[in-house]
């Protein structure tokens, strides 16, 4: 398939634990973006990547929050010591340069819950 | 005052019906719009773009007015596959948030026999 790919797909974990939410995106887009849908809420940008670096990190919520990507392509989000604010779907989108025109394409995202 | 604001529905119509969502933006350096549609427990996808011309595809037509900063959607002739949340998307320019995507709450949209 050439979407973005997001694993896991569901990912249940204990507060307190370490979790990393993995993205690939489209093949040569340069531009990607995480965001999270919690329950009963709209989508809420999280960090921007152009190639390795992120000029945007303005939504993650806390410091608890990380992300990376390597190589231009593989991003990973990481959780620290989760909290059960944290569940939600973590949603990546991908474009193929960041022009104000080009759509973003979604992956599926990752359930997170929090017990 | 949310930057992305929709209607918030939900929307119950019958097959066939003419339905129109409606949504305003604050932040008037916004560049670029889209509609999106969001099915149940699955991701957000591009429905269509909104350029300032107005446009139409299919059944869809989308008007942007820059100076209310009011984007519409409006679907004819409506189909159950139509049922779904409708999230309007707005993209602003320039700055280190270039290329952000800010989402309304989204209307949900029924469509029954």
């Amino acid at each position: 398939g050439a979407g973005v790919s997001q694993s896991p797909s569901n990912k249940v974990t204990e507060k307190g634990k370490d979790v990393e939410l993995r993205c690939d995106p489209i093949s040569g887009h340069t531009a990607l973006y995480w965001y999270r849908q919690s329950l009963g809420q709209g989508l809420e940008f999280l960090i921007y990547f152009q190639g390795n670096s992120a000029p945007d990190k303005s939504g993650l919520p806390s410091d608890r929050f990380s992300a990376e990507r390597t190589g231009g392509s593989v991003s990973t989000l990481t959780i620290q010591r989760t909290q059960q604010e944290d569940s939600a779907v973590y949603l990546c989108a991908s474009s193929p340069e960041d022009r104000p025109i080009k759509p973003q394409h979604f992956g599926d995202g990752t359930r997170l819950s929090i017990l | 005052r949310k930057e992305v604001e929709q209607d918030p529905g939900p929307f119950n119509v019958p097959e066939g019906a003419t339905v129109a969502f409606n949504c305003t933006y604050s932040n008037s350096a916004s560049q670029s719009f889209f509609w999106y549609r969001q099915d149940c427990r699955k991701e957000p996808k591009l429905l269509m773009s909104v350029y300032s011309s107005g446009n139409e595809d299919g059944r869809f037509t989308a008007q942007l007015n820059r100076a209310s900063q009011y984007i519409s959607l409006l679907i004819r002739d409506s189909k159950l596959s139509d049922s779904a949340t409708y999230l309007c998307v707005v993209r602003n320019a320039g700055g280190t948030s270039y290329g952000k995507l800010t989402f309304g709450q989204g209307t949900i949209l029924t469509v029954h026999p």
